[in-house]
């Protein structure tokens, strides 16, 4: 069955400190692979997002996540975190047939002590 | 962004009463979503269209049925709300030019309090 796990349900970190947020996902082939935040109140809003090639990707705000194939992981990270990423952060895969969903990972909710 | 627009953003309803939320989008996207996301269970599907008339259900689909009768229109109804059904319910599209399956957009949301 296709699935993802963030094993990580809360993480505090400190300002500064650097961050990594974990995603493992059961799928059938390499799929599209995405990873989201949503600051409190808000709707959820595209970090990055790996199709094909290059298995370490940039996204905005800093952040980063390769993709290893071998573990089917694809972790996020970040060299130094700020107050302002305090936030719930979704991993999800994405379908290349067409009729399968994006599934969505439980979600990761990040702390930041200033 | 994404031309996603939920409406209403906020609601509050009677138990007993059928709710309809509104999802448009101008984006001409295949895939259409509904979610509701809950403390502590972060974001579940209740139902996906994949096409006009086309849809199926996620995993908490009890107590909500959709209809999408138009590309741009997919309509999540609470047949008889029930307090359970309190919660922050989102739209997403995907599945852009040519259909491919790219990245999910996200609406607002819309906050549904059953009392």
């Amino acid at each position: 069955a296709q699935s993802v796990t963030q094993p990580d349900i809360h993480i505090t970190v400190s300002e500064g400190a650097s961050l990594e947020l974990r995603c493992n996902y059961s799928y059938g082939a390499t799929p599209y692979l995405f990873w989201y935040v949503q600051s409190p109140g808000q709707g959820l809003q595209l970090l990055l997002k790996y199709f094909s090639g290059d298995t370490l990707v940039q996204g905005i705000k800093g952040f980063e996540a390769e993709f290893k194939r071998s573990q089917s992981s694809f972790n996020l990270r970040k060299p130094s975190v700020h107050w302002s990423d305090a936030a719930e952060y979704f991993c999800a895969v994405g379908p290349k047939t067409s009729y399968d969903k994006v599934i969505f990972g439980p979600g990761t909710s990040l702390s930041v002590i200033p | 962004d994404a031309g996603i627009t939920q409406s209403p953003r906020h609601k509050v309803t009677e138990t007993g009463t059928p709710v309809t939320l509104r999802c448009h989008q101008t984006e001409n996207h295949r895939y259409m979503y509904w979610y509701r996301q809950d403390p502590g269970h972060g974001l579940r599907l209740i139902h996906y269209s994949y096409g006009v008339k086309d849809t199926d259900k996620g995993e908490v689909s009890d107590g909500y049925s959709v209809s999408r009768s138009k590309t741009e229109d997919f309509l999540l109804t609470l047949e008889s709300a029930t307090s359970s059904q309190t919660s922050v319910y989102f739209c997403a599209i995907s599945g852009g030019t040519g259909g491919l399956n790219t990245e999910a957009f996200f609406g607002q949301g819309t906050r549904l309090t059953v009392v």
